[in-house]
């Protein structure tokens, strides 16, 4: 069964320092991969995905993740953490004909000053 | 663009009340979805619209009941809720071929 695991329930760092949240998945075919943030009370935002070629992605606000087929990872990291980073992030993984994504439970991340 | 819109942002409503959330998305995506997120839970998958077409009924009771009136609208009446339904409610786009989702803003649901 498909099924995304987020180790990390809760994870506080300083402003300035690096950030690796991690994402690890089970699935039988090539996976497209997403990272997503949501800030309290809103909607989630895509920061970036994967679906095929160069496995270290750039996405948006400074993140990048890179899919380790061998680890079935795909671990989200940005070099320095600013205060407004401070949200919930989703992992998720997706393919196959139905268009379901499968979340992750999250890793809420906090910024100290 | 990549912008979901969805109305209203907040809605209170007793349990004998009929409703609806809308949401519309100009991004020529064919594929629309409803989700339910409790707070501090991932999103869960409710329906899924493609080409207008429901595809996707994740066993939702039938006080949920989905519309999609044309490509770019799809709206969620709500009828004899419960307060455990009160969540957040999202609505999300994406190409039929792709599985990159866009989010919007959600609407804050609370049954009384």
């Amino acid at each position: 069964a498909q099924s995304v695991t987020q180790p990390d329930i809760h994870i506080t760092v300083s402003e300035g320092a690096s950030l690796e949240l991690r994402c690890n998945y089970s699935y039988g075919a090539t996976p497209y991969l997403f990272w997503y943030v949501q800030s309290p009370g809103q909607g989630l935002q895509l920061l970036l995905k994967y679906f095929s070629g160069d496995t270290l992605v750039q996405g948006i606000k400074g993140f990048e993740a890179e899919f380790k087929r061998s680890q079935s990872s795909f671990n989200l990291r940005k070099p320095s953490v600013h205060w407004s980073d401070a949200a919930e992030y989703f992992c998720a993984v997706g393919g196959g004909a139905t268009n379901k994504l499968i979340f992750g439970t999250g890793t809420l991340l906090a910024v100290q000053p | 663009d990549t912008e979901v819109t969805q109305t209203p942002k907040h809605l209170v409503m007793g349990m004998t009340n009929k409703k609806s959330l809308k949401c519309e998305q100009h991004m020529g995506h064919r594929a629309m979805y409803w989700y339910k997120q409790k707070a501090k839970k991932p999103p869960e998958l409710m329906f899924v619209y493609s080409y207008e077409k429901l595809s996707i009924n994740e066993s939702v009771p039938s006080r949920f009941s989905p519309e999609c009136p044309n490509s770019s609208l799809l709206n969620l009446h709500l009828h004899a809720l419960q307060p455990e339904d009160s969540a957040l409610y999202l609505c999300a786009s994406s190409q039929e071929q792709t599985y990159e989702q866009y989010f919007g803003p959600g609407t804050r649901l609370t049954v009384t």
